[in-house]
């Protein structure tokens, strides 16, 4: 089983709603990344958040950390055509020094429709 | 603008063959990682080097290899490529000083072993 679960897979929303993404993990979380991915592409990074109750904004973007639940959740306002992608979460399991792997979730495939 | 370049975006090889992917980054990152992305399974990580000369094996080394003679290159070798790895391979490096900025990710090369 994945170590990071994201839900949903899929979401296909009108363009101009709001959207919320969510990213939970059976361990602990020392480390929690947001990424986006359009399709065929590399990840482009977004936010990270290291401490429980953070909170990050960018443009339309809010990312927060619930860290009792060791949970993250990514939300976004009045979607745009140009938000679709693949999200994915990445996360340190373990504390953070050196060299350490990020653990990836499935990812959610956003489609905005017109 | 700092950047990780893979040598091609798109490759396609043939079963047995021996496969060289190559991954370049110009920010003087110590860390360099291997992933392959297939659906419904997110990224998986394959090898990752901290140093120079220095290798780690990820979760799914099994008929990979990899090499690092320089810092700012890091290649994944197939040593006799199967169907089974077909899939996006994805590169990305990170620097022990500022874990907070994440990984940089490479495009991506899309390899199709026929």
């Amino acid at each position: 089983s994945q170590e990071l679960e994201q839900s949903p897979q899929s979401l296909i929303v009108q363009e101009g709603k709001n959207l919320t993404i969510n990213c939970t993990s059976s361990k602990t979380l020392y480390g929690l990344y947001w990424y986006k991915q359009k399709y065929g592409e590399g990840l482009i990074f977004l936010m990270m958040l290291q401490k429980g109750g953070e909170e990050k904004s960018h443009e339309k973007i809010t990312a927060k950390l619930d860290e009792k639940k060791q949970q993250s959740s990514l939300h976004i306002t009045a979607s745009q055509p140009s938000h679709a992608g693949i999200y994915l979460c990445g996360a340190h399991l373990r504390e953070i020094q050196g060299a350490q792997k990020l653990v990836f979730g499935q990812g959610t495939r956003l489609t905005i429709n017109p | 603008d700092v950047k990780v370049t893979q040598s091609s975006r798109y490759l396609v090889k043939r079963t047995g063959e021996k496969v060289f992917l190559e991954c370049v980054q110009d920010m003087d990152h110590e860390n360099m990682f291997w992933y392959r992305q297939d659906p419904g399974l997110g990224l998986r990580l394959i090898y990752f080097s901290y140093d120079v000369k220095m290798k780690e094996k990820g979760d799914i080394p099994e008929g990979y290899s990899v090499s690092r003679e320089k810092k700012e290159r890091f290649s994944l070798i197939l040593e006799s490529a199967s169907t089974n790895q077909t899939s996006m391979y994805l590169c990305a490096s990170s620097t022990r000083w500022s874990p907070n900025y994440g990984y940089t990710f490479g495009s991506g090369t899309r390899l199709t072993v026929v």
